[in-house]
């Protein structure tokens, strides 16, 4: 079983609409939790972490539940700029693994 | 402040040969990462060090051996590079501690390409 399962996608949305990504992690010890966004054949960059009671960043939202092992990012008045793969993160001491990413185009 | 910097940006080697992809940081962090991604198989990792002159391995270390220099610097290298080889490198970095969140930062990648 993957440590880190995310639906892949594609979610094409028009400008404006709501999007809610999902994901679950298999190891109930892990203990830091985070979204990434990746541009085509860049780097993975930092989208926001994710903190047991939930947190928003402006118009992202993320939420761990960690009796259901499930982490989601919702975004929220989507933006062309949004388009990117988001990676759900799970670290467990010193390892970090990845989901597959989730693909999202939003269209005008 | 750089952030994580990679070296070379693109390499092209043919079945055999070897080479050593550079990795650099400035930020002062402890762990030091190298992931390989390929299409539809996310990140994985190869190898990671905790901290300057600790080395393990990842999920997917065949074929490769690393280096931790110094606390700045992590080089991965191909023995005898294999087309499965072929994937997209990132080196990444991180700041480890007791408590908080440490992000992974990633450099830019080493797109590699065997035949």
């Amino acid at each position: 079983r993957k440590e880190v399962e995310q639906d892949p996608g594609p979610f094409n949305v028009p400008e404006g609409a709501t999007v809610a990504f999902n994901c679950t992690y298999s190891n109930s010890a892990s203990q830091s939790f985070f979204w990434y966004r990746q541009d085509c054949r860049k780097e993975p960059k930092l989208l926001m972490s994710v903190y047991s009671s939930g947190n928003e960043d402006g118009r992202f939202t993320a939420q761990l539940n960690r009796a259901s092992q499930y982490i989601s990012l919702l975004i929220r008045d989507s933006k062309l700029s949004d388009s990117a793969t988001y990676l759900c993160v799970v670290s467990t001491g010193n390892q970090f693994y990845f989901g597959t990413g989730t693909s999202l185009t939003v269209i005008p | 402040n750089a952030g994580v910097t990679q070296t070379p940006k693109f390499q092209v080697l043919k079945t055999g040969q070897s080479m050593t992809l550079q990795c650099a940081q400035d930020m002062n962090h402890n762990s030091m990462y190298w992931y390989r991604q390929d299409p539809g198989m996310g990140l994985r990792l190869i190898y990671y060090s905790a901290s300057e002159g600790t080395t393990d391995k990842g999920e997917v270390p065949n074929g490769y051996n690393v280096s931790r220099l110094n606390k700045r610097e992590f080089s991965l290298r191909l023995e005898s590079a294999a087309p499965s080889q072929t994937s997209v490198y990132f080196c990444a970095s991180r700041l480890t501690g007791t408590s908080g969140f440490y992000e992974q930062y990633f450099g830019p990648g080493t797109r590699l390409t065997v035949t």
